[in-house]
């Protein structure tokens, strides 16, 4: 069964760093997401992404967010200067559809000390 | 987006019949509604969708009554594997407010030996 991969799995980074996550959704959609779960609390959205640009993003997903998809096989979730409260799963999916079941990765584990 | 509201957590035994009920008093014409489950440390997993009545797949059955303001999933026979928290989501699926799903709490399922 086609699945979306996410690396990596876990992440340790000190604060201020850039970290990108990385994700390969699966290969004939055209609808990618990026969402985050803080530990213990809701799975929120961040941001979703179409047609080589962002479709909609929360307020979550300020100026030290970005994603990219640069090559045609990859999605990436780039933070630039990471911050304690960034410390999260953070999750990849993707869709067929606009209005498709989304497909989620296993996560990527961050934690910003 | 319309407000859902389910329980926090249940608890069931092994070969039950688990139902999830969820409420959605302001679910608008074009919303559907669509249960996801999730594992500790994964993402969330689709499990099914629905407009009105009932459907039913390999997995679940999720019954809607008439004015589509509850629905319920159930889950027939769990088993210990079962133990995971399901969310209850309500989306336009139309016009394209569904791929950003919106997560509540959840309900927290454990099914005990």
């Amino acid at each position: 069964e086609p699945e979306v991969t996410q690396t990596p799995s876990h992440q340790v980074t000190q604060m201020g760093q850039e970290v990108i996550l990385r994700c390969v959704p699966i290969s004939n959609h055209l609808y990618f997401y990026w969402y985050r779960q803080i530990l213990g609390q809701k799975v929120e959205f961040l941001v979703s992404f179409y047609n080589n640009e962002i479709s909609e993003k929360s307020e979550i997903f300020d100026d030290q967010f970005s994603v990219e998809r640069p090559d045609g096989s990859n999605f990436t979730l780039k933070i630039r200067s990471t911050k304690l409260e960034d410390s999260a799963m953070y999750f990849c999916a993707s869709s067929d559809s606009r209005a498709g079941e989304l497909f989620f990765g296993e996560g990527s584990r961050l934690t910003v000390l | 987006l319309a407000k859902t509201t389910q329980p926090i957590s249940m608890d069931s035994y092994e070969g039950q019949e688990v139902n999830i009920t969820c409420s959605h008093n302001n679910i608008a014409t074009n919303d559907y509604i669509t249960w996801y489950q999730q594992f500790p440390s994964q993402g969330p997993r689709f499990i099914i969708q629905g407009y009105k009545t009932k459907v039913t797949n390999e997995v679940a059955s999720l019954f809607i009554p008439a004015d589509r303001k509850s629905s319920t999933l159930s889950l027939p026979r769990v088993s210990l594997s079962d133990t995971a928290v399901y969310y209850c989501l309500v989306g336009d699926r139309l016009q394209g407010g569904y791929n950003k799903l919106i997560f509540g709490a959840g309900t927290r399922l454990a099914v005990h030996p």
